[in-house]
């Protein structure tokens, strides 16, 4: 069985621009969550989604979005980026939503702005 | 709110000896669950052993074993018999009703010939 997949791996972007983030989670995963870990403040979460719809939300400004698709595939979105986005952005997916689902994370998407 | 405490930026461990992680945490929530991931070089985090609240016996996985102390609000992690695949940062993570996990600042493990 696949894992969870994230594209891009990579990417580099400079300030004021928006940048979309893809994950797609393992087949039958129906949940799926966003970490940004950065040096300075560690992993933090972003947000969950299940079903299509936010169920828990990080604290994050606004710029960040995210939404999720009927085949569970989700996206999270940055806009008007700042520096102090350059982080790993980690996503996870698990069954089905609770903290009993083991979660299963992505090998992260590098972002850089500059 | 939800805070996890690792004090130990980074460990040294020798091959095939044994080594212990600590971790304390906080939580408002009656049921909740704890972790330990691994994240080695290529950052992909990779579940260790994890632990329900409401369980008293301490969570065993092969190599990895947990000393959980509920009422200090503790959840160390012992590693035995290191070996060198077992370098990494070791994140200890908390999380409650909901899947949201709050993790703590991380242990980097060394481990030496």
């Amino acid at each position: 069985k696949a894992g969870v997949t994230q594209t891009p791996r990579y990417l580099i972007k400079t300030r004021g621009q928006q940048v979309t983030l893809s994950c797609s989670p393992i087949s039958g995963h129906r949940s799926v969550s966003w970490y940004q870990q950065t040096p300075g403040q560690g992993l933090q979460f972003l947000f969950e989604y299940f079903s299509e719809t936010q169920r828990n939300k990080g604290n994050f400004p606004g710029r960040f979005s995210g939404r999720q698709f009927s085949n569970s595939r989700s996206e999270m979105n940055v806009s008007t980026l700042e520096l102090g986005d350059s982080a790993l952005y980690l996503c996870a997916s698990s069954l089905r939503q609770g903290a009993n689902n083991e979660q299963f994370f992505g090998p992260g998407t590098r972002l850089t702005v500059l | 709110a939800q805070t996890v405490t690792q004090s130990q930026p980074e460990m040294s461990v020798q091959e095939a000896e044994t080594v212990t992680l600590s971790c304390t945490y906080d939580t408002s929530e009656s049921d909740y669950y704890l972790f330990w991931y691994k994240q080695p070089p290529s950052r992909q985090m990779i579940l260790v052993i994890r632990q329900e609240a409401y369980k008293q016996q301490n969570a065993t996985e092969n190599r990895f074993s947990v000393n959980f102390q509920k009422a200090a609000k503790s959840f160390s992690l012992k590693i035995s018999d290191s070996q060198l695949g077992d370098a990494a940062m070791y994140f200890c993570a908390v999380t409650g009703t909901a899947s949201k996990l709050t993790f703590g600042t991380g242990t980097r493990l060394q481990v030496t010939l």
